[in-house]
């Protein structure tokens, strides 16, 4: 059965610093991988993703993330972080039609 | 121009009360879902439609019904709610997954349900 984890329910990070929130996931095929990113009070927005092709994918807002089959991750970065960016992310993958998985969530905090 | 909108935002009822949330895409979408987000933010699955026939019904309980009059629309009835219903429900769409569509997320400002 397909699965997505998100091993950490929050990161903290000093804005300017850079960020990795990590994922890892399960299926069988090729997968899909998206992260998507929700402030509060808000649904959730895409972010990147990764289909096929170069391992370092380039999404919304700075985001990056990069796809490392080996270890079945798909960590998102940030070389600098910004106090806007702090939110809620999701990590999801879709392996079959219409069906996305979605992560547990990492809470991200950026200080000033 | 909201591209998914659902309605109402914010519902507040009685256990044991029946209720419906609409949902409206304007993005031409063939794919349309609703997501539960409880209260630790756990996001899951409930029901996912194409071209408004059923595709995807996990394990909800039959009190809950969804309803594609359309593909740019799908509503979500809930019969006789209980406190475990409160949640908030939100509505996506997509483009189903084809050689060049691969199928991301488009969502709705949500539905906070609160069953007292």
């Amino acid at each position: 059965a397909q699965s997505v984890a998100q091993p950490e329910d929050q990161v903290n990070v000093a804005e300017g610093n850079p960020l990795t929130v990590k994922c890892t996931y399960s299926v069988s095929g090729n997968p899909y991988l998206f992260w998507y990113v929700q402030y509060p009070n808000r649904g959730l927005q895409f972010l990147l993703k990764y289909i096929t092709g170069d391992n370092l994918v380039k999404g919304s807002y700075g985001f990056e993330a990069e796809f490392n089959k080996s270890q079945t991750s798909f960590h998102l970065k940030k070389p600098s972080a910004l106090v806007s960016d702090s939110a809620l992310y999701f990590c999801a993958v879709k392996s079959s039609a219409s069906k996305i998985i979605f992560g547990s969530g990492t809470r991200l905090s950026i200080r000033p | 121009d909201t591209a998914v909108s659902q309605t109402p935002k914010y519902l507040v009822t009685q256990m044991g009360n029946d209720k419906s949330i609409k949902c409206e895409q304007n993005l031409g979408h063939d794919t349309m879902y609703w997501y539960k987000q409880d209260s630790k933010k756990f996001l899951k699955i409930m029901f996912s439609y194409n071209n408004k026939e059923l595709i995807i019904n996990e394990t909800v309980p039959n009190r809950f019904s969804p309803k594609s009059p359309d593909k740019a629309h799908l509503n979500l009835h809930i019969n006789s709610l209980e406190l475990g219903d409160s949640a908030v429900y939100f509505c996506a769409s997509s483009q189903g997954l084809t050689a060049t569509n691969t199928g991301e997320l488009f969502f709705g400002e949500g539905s906070r349900l609160t069953v007292l």
